[in-house]
């Protein structure tokens, strides 16, 4: 059965540190790997991975994935009161059209 | 930037009513799903949409569930009978060029 695992369930930082979120999955045929960001309502996309090894940047936050060892990190650099919400992972399979198998999230709080 | 809009944004029903959900997605996106998050719980697929037909559902899609772009705009989701586990946060989302699943702001349905 497809899954995926986030880690850490939660975390709490302050203004200013570096953060790094884990994702790791199972899926038959893989195509994609994608973050998602979830504030108060719908998740914002942030990165789709395709390609090992490739890491995708925007700003302070940057991915990488891993196709070998079927993990994902994302990081956000310098983090800020605004970068506080649930950190999604989702990954497709090429058996499915698009449809997106998600984790349970990361719940990050950044105090000031 | 172009989004997916979806009313109503809250919607309260008795228990048994039928349920409307509407949908207008990005005009150039090629698919189209329903997602649903119980409350504290993953976002879980529902159901995807292409060339007006169902190209995927999961076991949660069962027959009180149907969905339709009658007018090939609005993408409705409805639910025929509804069950108090049927309490969710229900999104719409399409594909973007590059894979990208985009959601919309959601309809929380609460069934009492």
């Amino acid at each position: 059965e497809d899954k995926v695992v986030q880690s850490p369930l939660s975390l709490v930082v302050h203004e200013g540190d570096t953060v790094t979120l884990n994702c790791s999955y199972e899926v038959t045929n893989f195509r994609s790997l994608l973050w998602y960001k979830q504030e108060k309502k719908a998740p914002t996309f942030l990165f789709m991975l395709t390609s090992s090894g490739i890491e995708k940047k925007s700003g302070r936050l940057s991915s990488i994935l891993d196709k070998k060892e079927l993990f994902s990190i994302l990081n956000i650099t310098a983090t800020q009161t605004g970068d506080s919400a649930i950190y999604l992972c989702a990954v497709e399979s090429v058996d499915s059209s698009y449809k997106l198998i998600f984790g349970s999230g990361t719940r990050l709080l950044v105090r000031p | 930037e172009p989004e997916v809009t979806q009313t109503p944004s809250h919607q309260v029903t008795q228990m048994g009513q039928e349920v409307i959900l509407r949908c207008v997605p990005i005009s150039n996106h090629l698919y189209f799903y329903w997602y649903r998050q119980i409350l504290g719980q993953k976002v879980e697929f529902l159901v995807s949409f292409y060339n007006n037909e169902i190209s995927e559902k999961s076991e949660i899609f069962d027959d009180q569930f149907s969905v339709e772009r009658p007018d090939g705009s609005n993408f409705t989701l409805k639910i025929r009978s509804t069950k108090l586990e049927d309490s969710a946060m229900y999104f719409c989302a399409g594909t973007g060029l590059g894979g990208e699943l985009f959601f919309g702001e959601g309809s929380r349905l609460t069934v009492l």
